[in-house]
């Protein structure tokens, strides 16, 4: 079976530029989860999605951030404009209802802003 | 508080030696979810086990084994004999309800030839 999918694995933008990071997660899956991961602060959750509805958005960092669910089989986290420190590798996670704390990772998106 | 320690940043040992990596957790939480993901130089997040609060047995899975005491609160992983691909970044994670997700640092393993 198929993990979950990141698009692109690598990004390269110039600051002010909007970013689109995509994610396909494993097929049945009910949560979808967005985590970022930087030297400095180690794996942070962003947001998860639940039946692609947003559930806590807390720990997304500002309104620079957006992330949608338009399906059970895709989802994006948009930034824009993005800023230096939004460099990190961006992990797209996906989990069933019945056992939803175990969470499958993607590969990762790793985003270099210039 | 709730919090993940692994106090241990780097560690290096020589292939075929058992290695323990610890954690530490901090939670108010009496329902919580603790995991072990491995990181390899590739990068992906690649999970290894899943302990729920209430069961503090301890599993063994080929050279792995997890050791879980809630006394202590500690969930320590026990590689045996190990081998260079065990190489990697290892994370223990806690997940407290409502998806509150909290990672380590990290322990990052060096297995030599």
């Amino acid at each position: 079976d198929a993990g979950v999918i990141q698009s692109p694995r690598h990004e390269v933008t110039e600051m002010g530029q909007e970013v689109t990071l995509r994610c396909k997660p494993i097929s049945g899956h009910d949560y979808l989860f967005w985590y970022r991961q930087t030297m400095m602060r180690g794996l942070e959750l962003l947001i998860y999605f639940n039946n692609n509805v947003p559930i806590d958005d807390s720990g997304m960092p500002e309104d620079r951030f957006s992330a949608k669910m338009p399906n059970a089989s895709f989802s994006t986290l948009k930034i824009q404009p993005s800023e230096p420190r939004d460099s990190a590798v961006y992990f797209c996670a996906s989990s069933l209802d019945r056992e939803r704390e175990t969470q499958y990772f993607g590969p990762g998106t790793r985003l270099l802003v210039l | 508080a709730q919090k993940v320690t692994q106090a241990q940043t780097e560690i290096s040992v020589v292939e075929k030696e058992d290695v323990t990596l610890d954690c530490v957790y901090e939670t108010r939480d009496t329902t919580y979810y603790l995991f072990w993901y491995k990181q390899p130089p590739s990068g992906e997040l690649v999970f290894l086990i899943r302990r729920n609060s209430f069961d503090e047995q301890n599993e063994i899975s080929g050279r792995y084994s997890w050791n879980f005491q809630k006394s202590t609160s500690s969930f320590n992983f026990t590689i045996t004999a190990s081998q260079v691909v065990d190489s990697a970044v290892y994370f223990c994670a806690l997940i407290r309800r409502g998806f509150k997700t909290i990672f380590g640092a990290g322990t990052r393993l060096f297995v030599k030839a």
